[in-house]
């Protein structure tokens, strides 16, 4: 139940194109879905999150989709860019004794052609 | 700012042998983790604490050992290095509040092989 599972592992996506990356969870308790995104060498970084009262969140090119009854959500990148290239983990989390512990999902290798 | 640093960036042991990994953030945060990323398996919690003095497992803990004395700094210890712990190791850290997720910022990271 404490599962995110990602797909697909590894993305080649063409310059202006759409990635798109997809997460499912099990536990119903989740109320927290961040999108990390990390360079090679380098440690995530926060790309954006979303909470499971609304069905989507946009900023700038990326755009996070939720499916509260399936258990799903989603990043969306728009117009993507070398500069896109990079691995993409979603992670779910809930507060629970006095914490925020976060599961990641697996990660999704980006790779925009230019 | 330099948010989390981490030391060393690389570093190879001998099986049996033992080292310390260093993580320190100046953002005044009062939560710190550790992860460690295997490919293809995401990252996965190995110790929190939630203040000075306070340690908990995550879960992957067995052959390591944490402590946290100051807000700034907490240390990873690998007591007897096994082929098994060879991973990429982050650090984090967040302000430690109910509200939003709790943002995680992480450190560089350490790249560790045991041979």
């Amino acid at each position: 139940q404490q599962q995110v599972k990602q797909s697909p592992q590894s993305l080649i996506v063409q310059k202006g194109g759409i990635s798109i990356i997809n997460c499912a969870y099990e536990n119903t308790a989740f109320d927290y879905f961040p999108w990390y995104q990390q360079f090679p060498g380098k440690g995530p970084a926060l790309l954006i999150a979303i909470r499971p009262d609304v069905s989507e969140k946009k900023e700038g090119r990326f755009t996070i989709s939720f499916n509260k009854s399936a258990k799903q959500f989603s990043l969306h990148i728009m117009d993507s860019q070398p500069g896109d290239s990079a691995t993409y983990f979603c992670a779910a989390s809930t507060w629970t004794s006095g914490t925020y512990k976060y599961i990641f999902g697996t990660g999704t290798r980006l790779k925009v052609l230019a | 700012n330099a948010g989390v640093t981490q030391t060393p960036k690389f570093r190879i042991l001998k099986i049996g042998q033992s080292m310390t990994l260093q993580c320190t953030q100046d953002m005044n945060h009062n939560y710190m983790y550790w992860y460690r990323q295997d490919p293809g398996m995401g990252l996965k919690l190995i110790y929190y604490s939630v203040g000075a003095g306070i340690t908990d497992k995550g879960e992957v803990p067995n052959g390591y050992n944490v402590s946290r004395s100051t807000t700034e700094d907490f240390p990873l210890r690998l007591e007897l290095a096994a082929p098994s712990q060879t991973s990429v190791y982050f650090c984090a850290s967040s302000r430690g509040t109910s509200g939003w997720g709790d943002t995680q910022y992480f450190g560089p990271g350490t790249r560790l092989t045991v041979l």
